[in-house]
């Protein structure tokens, strides 16, 4: 059973554009949610968090919404650029109360940024 | 602050042979996980290890062992290697169970 699903697989934009990758889930005990970045030969880099109690999270061009009633939450880049090319990994955990952690990841959605 | 790293970087065994990995963690970070990474599957949670103990489980065969010393560095063991068993495996670490994770550079493990 696939508890975090992610959407779409794969996803190309122009420089500039501003591309949003899906994720929804399944277990209503999942409390955290990370976003993480690979690119070929490398392991995942985490990018950013959001926690439940916000519906929406900026780090640089990089935004997290969350909508917890649906148990969906969502990943945009501003400004996408070519360097942002690489796959991106969606995942959860139900880690608050330190006896379950565990990261349970989306399949991935490699991005390709045009120039 | 030097990163997770991983060792070996890459591994070619046979089938039947068995393979240790090797993480050193964050300097500080006590709190190891082990992933195993593939095409079809993904990243899959294999376990987590925290002040020498295993914590957390995921659902993989009892091929696949693991331990964390005093100075939270983590060996993983796969032993009895079947093909399927090819695959990135990363390990991740953090300060505590519950902190963020922070992944290394992944061992490439190919069994022929």
């Amino acid at each position: 059973q696939q508890q975090v699903k992610q959407s779409p697989q794969s996803l190309i934009v122009q420089k500039g554009g501003i591309p949003i990758i899906n994720c929804a889930y399944e277990n209503t005990a999942f409390d955290y949610f990370p976003w993480y970045q690979q690119f070929p030969g490398k392991g995942p880099a985490l990018l950013i968090a959001i926690r439940p109690d916000v519906s929406e999270k900026k780090e640089g061009r990089f935004t997290i919404s969350f909508n917890k009633s649906a148990k969906q939450f969502s990943l945009h880049i501003m400004d996408s650029q070519p360097g942002d090319s690489a796959t991106y990994f969606c995942a959860a955990s139900e880690g608050s109360g330190g006896s379950n952690y565990k990261l349970t990841f989306g399949k991935g959605t490699l991005l390709t940024v045009n120039p | 602050k030097a990163g997770v790293t991983q060792t070996p970087r890459y591994l070619i065994k046979t089938r039947g042979q068995q393979v240790t990995l090797s993480c050193s963690p964050i300097s500080g970070h006590r709190s190891v996980s082990w992933y195993q990474q593939t095409p079809g599957q993904g990243l899959q949670f294999l376990f987590e290890y925290f002040s020498e103990t295993q914590r957390n489980k995921g659902n993989f065969p009892g091929r696949f062992s693991g331990r964390q010393f005093s100075n939270s560095r983590s060996e993983m063991n796969v032993s009895t290697l079947e093909l399927g068993d090819s695959a990135l495996y990363l390990c991740a670490s953090s300060l505590g169970p519950i902190n963020e994770q922070f992944f290394g550079p992944g061992t490439r493990l190919t069994v022929l």
